[in-house]
């Protein structure tokens, strides 16, 4: 299977901040790279998907970048209601694979 | 836009089985991709298999292979998952989740079950 790792695992922010949140892959896989969000009690909710295209509804602060083994989740200006745990996922190899989350708090 | 719909928590003992149900409204329900994944108290999401009702055939983790069956009923746009033999690190909340596109990408979510494993 393939590993996905995330960095960091936790950060704290601020309002207005710009946060960036990096997703490595232990093997290439090409832009197969998801990004969901979950707030705590809700389910995930889709926000990157293909490594850099946005889904629909997800607000253009959000951006995502990166092919291969490296990817990164950028938020251009914090808002409260992006305080979450964000999730990356590999769909290109089965089985598919999440990072172990990155925590956005205060 | 698909809205998927799933069962009621559970409360089950070591070693019975838990069947969750997914009900799916909008969208070609035989067409849709459904996934189920679980979350562990406090931990990360796991993904455990999925299943395209028109195809018929579902694909597993290997980790869960012989403890799950992901099935539909396309008479009622309704998806389940079956996880027998059940241990307490089987406690979690089970989501649905509907798959699209060329990179899989899981863009509807039911709600979550919360499946609790105790004696």
């Amino acid at each position: 299977d393939i590993q996905m790792t995330q960095s960091p695992s936790s950060l704290s922010a601020s309002v207005g901040d710009r946060v960036t949140i990096t997703c490595r892959a232990s093997q290439s896989i090409s832009s197969y790279l998801n990004w969901y969000q979950q707030r705590p009690g809700q389910a995930p909710n889709l926000l990157i998907y293909g490594a850099s295209s946005l889904q629909g509804g997800a607000p253009s602060r959000v951006s995502g970048s990166g092919s291969g083994t490296d990817f990164t989740l950028t938020i251009s200006s914090l808002q409260p209601e992006d305080f979450a745990t964000y999730y990356c996922q590999q769909t290109y190899s089965f089985p598919p694979t999440f990072g172990p989350g990155t925590k956005v708090d205060i | 836009q698909v809205q998927l719909v799933q069962s009621g928590a559970e409360v089950k003992k070591p070693g019975s089985s838990v069947k969750v149900s997914c009900k799916a409204s909008g969208g070609t329900f035989s067409r849709n991709d459904i996934n189920w994944v679980r979350q562990a108290p406090g931990q990360g999401l796991e993904w455990m298999g999925g299943l395209v009702p028109i195809l018929g055939t579902a694909n597993y983790a290997q980790k869960f292979q012989g403890r799950i069956s992901i099935t539909a009923d396309e008479s009622t746009s309704t998806a389940y998952m079956e996880l027998t033999s059940l241990r307490s690190a089987d406690t979690a909340v089970y989501y649905c989740a509907r798959a699209v596109g060329p990179t899989i990408s899981l863009d509807n979510w039911g709600q979550g079950t919360l499946v609790t494993v105790s004696s």
